[in-house]
């Protein structure tokens, strides 16, 4: 089976602090994506990744960064955080640009 | 450009009756059609796919889904709810050639609750 695993569940952070959110996956998969999930908004793509190094921004990327340093591991980074980052943070991997594979979420706080 | 739109945000069924959670897309070219089930602080989980071939889908915990190309449907349904099925569903469209800008377009979500 394929797993997704991301750093926190739960994490609560404060106005301005630097919050970076772990993902990391163990199917070699090619592609990794971040999404915000918020109640009527549904799913978000922040950022995407299909390679090594390779990052595209997706439809909400203002006030976040990625690293994807090694293939399985993919980063958000959230430079100056701020209360309407407030979310569900999920991860998902992919072998292509098919289904995806989702971890658990983060759900920030930021106050 | 592709779309999703999954009708009804929350739809009440009673335990043991038929689910049914709509799901239109919009593509010009063929879709590969996905939905996701969401339980309460967790990721999305695979449901079924629909690809390529056979229209009909079956997918994990009894649930399935219909490709119709002429309505550009893709429902999801169960002949009988279970109170374990309340959570949220996802319908996605992507489409099958892909390009480094494609992307999977999901839809806003249906909360699915189970009535005793």
């Amino acid at each position: 089976d394929v797993k997704v695993t991301q750093s926190s569940r739960y994490l609560v952070k404060r106005t301005g602090e630097k919050v970076f959110l772990e993902c990391v996956q163990d199917m070699d998969h090619e592609n990794m994506f971040w999404y915000r999930q918020d109640p009527g908004l549904g799913l978000r793509l922040i950022y995407f990744s299909y390679d090594v190094k390779m990052k595209e921004k997706g439809d909400i990327p203002e006030g976040y960064s990625v690293s994807r340093e090694k293939k399985e591991r993919f980063s958000l980074i959230l430079e100056s955080a701020s209360t309407n980052q407030t979310s569900m943070y999920l991860c998902a991997s992919s072998p292509a640009f098919y289904e995806q594979y989702f971890g658990p979420g983060t759900r920030l706080t930021v106050t | 450009a592709q779309s999703v739109t999954q009708l009804g945000s929350h739809v009440s069924v009673s335990e043991g009756a038929l689910v049914l959670l709509r799901c239109n897309y919009s593509s010009s070219v063929p879709p590969y059609l996905f939905w996701y089930v969401q339980y309460p602080n967790q990721g999305l989980q695979l449901l079924l796919k629909y690809t390529t071939g056979a229209t009909l889908v079956k997918g994990i915990n009894g649930f399935e889904a219909e490709f119709k190309k002429s309505e550009t449907s893709f429902h999801l349904t169960k002949p009988s709810a279970h109170m374990s099925d309340a959570a949220e569903y996802f319908c996605a469209v992507s489409h099958v050639i892909m390009n480094r800008d494609d992307k999977i377009i999901f839809g806003k979500g249906t909360r699915l609750h189970i009535l005793p």
